[in-house]
């Protein structure tokens, strides 16, 4: 089944405790992304990649690190966590870059408490 | 900065009635996507409709672009209490980034 896979689902954590969310597709696709969802504020992008070893910064990048070695995976990396970054956060990822045509398909979200 | 601003934030309908979600954008898009999240779960994609079209239709749903007032609008037909959910649009630019509006949610009372 063509997917797009978040673990942890449910993260509660402390304040600096580094913390890794992992995401992954099955769908060879090349380009995935990390968005974060706040109420008031809708989905907000925190880094994109283009294909291995090409991220850039999304709209709301500061606290967030990632990382694209292989295809299929992309995670989001929490170095310090503080409690603004309780969220609720969603990878996604499409086919490829060019025309910007094809639809982004989702995760089913890892919520994230920071206390 | 969001790139879509859905109207309204919050819509109560009846089953069997239409609802129609507006959305406006700042930019220039190559395409415009509408997605639906029920509560605290995933987006789901509706439908995409590019820049050189101005209608689209998929099952209940229709889509118009009028890329001259930079805005869209999304009609679900026969409303059911399974359509209940927050909608969103979102515009892909030319930045390779997809941006997401506010979102608009959706009550369809039985």
């Amino acid at each position: 089944e063509a997917q797009v896979t978040q673990n942890p689902r449910y993260l509660i954590t402390v304040t600096g405790k580094k913390l890794t969310v992992t995401c992954s597709q099955n769908m060879n696709h090349e380009y995935m992304s990390w968005y974060r969802q706040d109420p008031g504020l809708g989905l907000r992008q925190i880094y994109y990649s283009m294909n291995v070893e090409v991220t850039d910064k999304g709209d709301v990048p500061e606290g967030y690190k990632v990382s694209r070695k292989e295809k299929r995976n992309f995670p989001l990396i929490l170095e310090s966590p503080s409690p603004n970054q309780t969220s609720l956060y969603f990878c996604a990822s499409r086919i490829g870059t060019s025309g910007g045509r094809e639809t982004q398909y989702f995760g089913p979200g890892t919520r994230l408490l920071v206390l | 900065s969001q790139q879509g601003e859905e109207d309204p934030q919050a819509l109560s309908i009846q089953e069997g009635e239409n609802a129609t979600m507006n959305c406006s954008y700042k930019t220039s898009i190559n395409n415009l996507q509408w997605y639906r999240q029920n509560s605290g779960r995933g987006l789901v994609h509706l439908i995409l409709i590019r820049s050189n079209e101005r209608e689209k239709h998929s099952g209940r749903l229709r889509v118009t672009l009028d890329t001259s007032k930079k805005s869209s609008s999304l009609l679900i037909t026969a409303s059911r209490a399974a359509d209940t959910a927050s909608y969103f649009c979102a515009g892909w630019g030319s930045n390779y980034k997809l941006t997401f509006g506010k979102g608009t949610l959706l009550t369809v009372n039985p």
